[in-house]
């Protein structure tokens, strides 16, 4: 199947830094892109949209200031936590839809990066 | 608001019986369905799913039952083996959206 590589998998970061997660669908190209972010003993939950050469679509209560995403390539998706917090710890993944991939649902071709596990000091 | 709700946080199976996942849904909108499969330090990767004018799909030793009056369905692997261990979210979408909502996972583990 299609592949989606994330990095990097692991950060710590001392409170107030911004960290940059990079996302690459690697051997398809991704107009759509999603973030997605996961607590502990929490599902994964929709974060933002992120569609190549326009702005991201945040679900509610996700601060976009906060969290940037940049899709400025069909293979290339970055998300930024700016002046990051204890709070923003958590498991952040990305996803990318590869049309040509799966059966006819379009949720079928929805590829996942590895995740990136954030810790806030 | 749980709109997938997983309900068995983890399920031990011996190898070569049954294994079943169930989840439940509360948004009478979600038309589909979908099972995806994590192993550690791995993303989610997509396994089977089912429309909702269906009642059931089944692909290899995987099967997956909607019952759309209870909202709820099911994830059955048969014979389970050792490496189906893993952790199974469930998941569900509306017709026309890119949005697919997560449960919070079953960690599955099957003893050899």
């Amino acid at each position: 199947g299609a592949v989606v590589s994330q990095h990097p998998s692991r950060v710590i970061c001392k409170s107030g830094t911004s960290v940059k997660i990079e996302c690459r669908s690697l051997d398809f190209q991704a107009t759509t892109m999603f973030w997605y972010r996961q607590f502990p003993k929490q599902s994964l939950m929709l974060m933002a949209t992120s569609n190549e050469g326009s702005k991201a679509t945040y679900e509610q209560g996700v601060e976009k200031d906060k969290f940037l995403i940049n899709h400025a390539s069909l293979t290339l998706s970055t998300l930024t936590v700016t002046s990051a917090h204890p709070e923003d710890s958590s498991f952040y993944i990305c996803s990318a839809r590869d049309p040509s991939a799966g059966g006819p649902a379009t949720n079928e071709k929805l590829f996942f990066g590895s995740g990136t596990q954030l810790s806030v000091l | 608001d749980q709109q997938v709700k997983q309900n068995s946080p983890s399920l031990s199976v011996q190898e070569g019986r049954i294994s079943i996942l169930n989840c439940d849904y509360t948004n009478s909108m979600f038309d589909y369905f979908l099972w995806y499969k994590k192993y550690p330090a791995e993303g989610p990767t997509f396994l089977i799913s089912i429309s909702s004018i269906k009642d059931k799909n089944e692909d290899g030793r995987f099967t997956v039952f909607l019952n759309k009056s209870a909202k709820h369905l099911s994830l059955h692997i048969v014979p389970s083996q050792p490496g189906d261990s893993a952790v199974y979210f469930c998941a569900a979408s509306e017709r026309g959206y890119q949005k697919v909502t997560f449960g919070i996972g079953t960690k599955l583990q099957v003893i050899p």
